[in-house]
């Protein structure tokens, strides 16, 4: 099993475009999330699927859209990209949204907006 | 407040100290405690679980809860030099659709 696997590993961006960070996960995980990872801010949760065909917005929503595609795939998008988007994003799944299981990582994408 | 601190580091020690890394809460709801290593320029990866309070221990690893106080930690006996990482502290309510909340993260560099 490969895991959770995201596309792609390093982006530059200038202010104003636009593109797609791609997430897929082969674990028959239910619930997906998208975290940003700031220097002295932790990781931080953008937005999360509990289940295929829901998404519900987490602590900073803003500037981001998400699609959950299928079980396995789960896209963040960035419409019109701002330097304070430049962050290192991460991807992760559980296999059920309650506490009792193990949330799991992706590599992260290291995303630079000039 | 912030719903989970942790102490900010970085912290350095030599070969074989003993670690002990801590975070505090203030949400009496949290229920799942977890510790995440994160190795530079990698993802997180998950390193200790623990439900409700009392302590768990894997090889040179222990980690404590004591909800009464709402303090978690980690304890390394014989740190070596593959411990140096960043340790995140995680903790989440019993709720159907509970979320991860993360301490900021403390970098340990173990000293040969």
């Amino acid at each position: 099993n490969a895991g959770v696997t995201q596309t792609p590993k390093f982006q530059v961006l200038k202010t104003g475009q636009s593109m797609t960070l791609q997430c897929a996960q082969d674990m028959n995980h239910n619930s997906m999330y998208w975290y940003r990872q700031d220097p002295g801010m932790g990781l931080r949760l953008i937005y999360y699927s509990a289940s295929e065909g829901t998404t519900d917005k987490g602590e900073v929503p803003n500037g981001y859209n998400v699609s959950r595609l299928n079980k396995r795939e789960f896209s963040l998008r960035l419409e019109s990209a701002a330097p304070s988007q430049t962050s290192v994003y991460f991807c992760a799944s559980k296999r059920m949204g309650r506490g009792a299981d193990t949330q799991y990582f992706g590599p992260g994408t290291r995303l630079t907006v000039l | 407040q912030k719903e989970v601190e942790q102490d900010p580091g970085p912290l350095s020690v030599p070969e074989g100290a003993i670690v002990s890394l801590n975070c505090t809460y203030s949400n009496s709801a949290f229920q799942y405690f977890m510790w995440y290593r994160q190795y530079s320029r990698k993802g997180p990866e998950l390193l200790m679980y623990t439900y409700s309070s009392g302590n768990k221990e894997d090889g040179r690893f222990t980690a404590q809860v004591d909800k009464s106080s709402k303090y978690i930690s980690l304890f390394i006996r014989d740190s070596q030099p593959s411990d140096s990482a960043t340790y995140l502290c995680a903790m989440e309510g019993a709720g159907a659709n509970s979320k991860l909340t993360f301490g900021k993260g403390i970098t340990l560099s173990v000293r040969p």
